[in-house]
């Protein structure tokens, strides 16, 4: 079965500092990956996707993942974090042909002044 | 081009109420998809939708749920006879393409959140 892991429920980082939000998931196809940014009472907001191109995705905002198929991750990153980067963020899963986006449990970033 | 619109936003229900909640799908979209999130939690799928046909429903409660998405008008998710585990958040989504293709990214509302008193 497919599924998708958020390994922290909650990180925590000074302004300034990098960002790293862990994703792994399991699959016996090839994956599409997205990670989307929900602010509070907000809608959801695609950060980046990965679709089998370059294995670096680069997203807005400064945010990039890596896909690592033999670590099943596609962890997001950020070389400086931002105030305004604190929300909730969530790492999806899907297949090609398919529709049904698996969502992770969701990171909640808390940036420090 | 507008986003994906859902109303209302913020909805409250007493038990045994029913709740409709609407969307609507970007422009040149014929795809919509809901999901449901408890506290919590991340985002489930319940249903997917094209014009006048439940593609998959295999994610809705088996009682007291309903969507349609009609040939005019927006797309709406009933649920009737509202329970206190009914209260999530609600989101609707979008894509342009049948899934599969490579341009069927979907598109997310903001997002209705019911409370069930």
């Amino acid at each position: 079965a497919q599924s998708v892991t958020q390994l922290d429920s909650h990180v925590s980082v000074s302004e300034g500092t990098p960002v790293l939000l862990r994703c792994n998931y399991s699959s016996s196809y090839s994956p599409s990956l997205f990670w989307y940014v929900q602010h509070p009472n907000k809608g959801l907001q695609l950060l980046l996707k990965y679709t089998s191109a370059a294995t670096l995705v680069k997203g807005i905002n400064g945010f990039e993942a890596e896909f690592k198929k033999s670590e099943t991750s596609f962890h997001l990153t950020k070389p400086s974090a931002h105030m305004s980067d604190a929300a909730e963020y969530f790492c999806v899963v899907t297949f090609s042909g398919t529709y049904k986006y698996i969502f992770g449990t969701g990171t909640r970033l808390k940036v420090l002044a | 081009n507008a986003g994906v619109m859902q109303n209302p936003r913020h909805l409250v229900r007493r038990r045994g109420q029913e709740a409709r909640l609407r969307c609507s799908p970007m422009k040149g979209h014929s795809h919509v998809y809901w999901y449901r999130q408890l506290p919590e939690e991340g985002l489930k799928f319940m249903v997917y939708l094209q014009k006048e046909n439940i593609i998959d429903e295999s994610g809705m409660p088996k009682e007291r749920f309903s969507a349609e998405f009609p040939k005019e008008g927006p797309s709406i998710l009933r649920i009737q006879q509202v329970v206190r585990g009914d209260s999530a958040a609600y989101f609707c989504a979008s894509s342009p393409q049948r899934p599969g293709h490579s341009t069927d990214e979907q598109y997310f509302g903001p997002g209705t959140r019911l409370t069930v008193t």
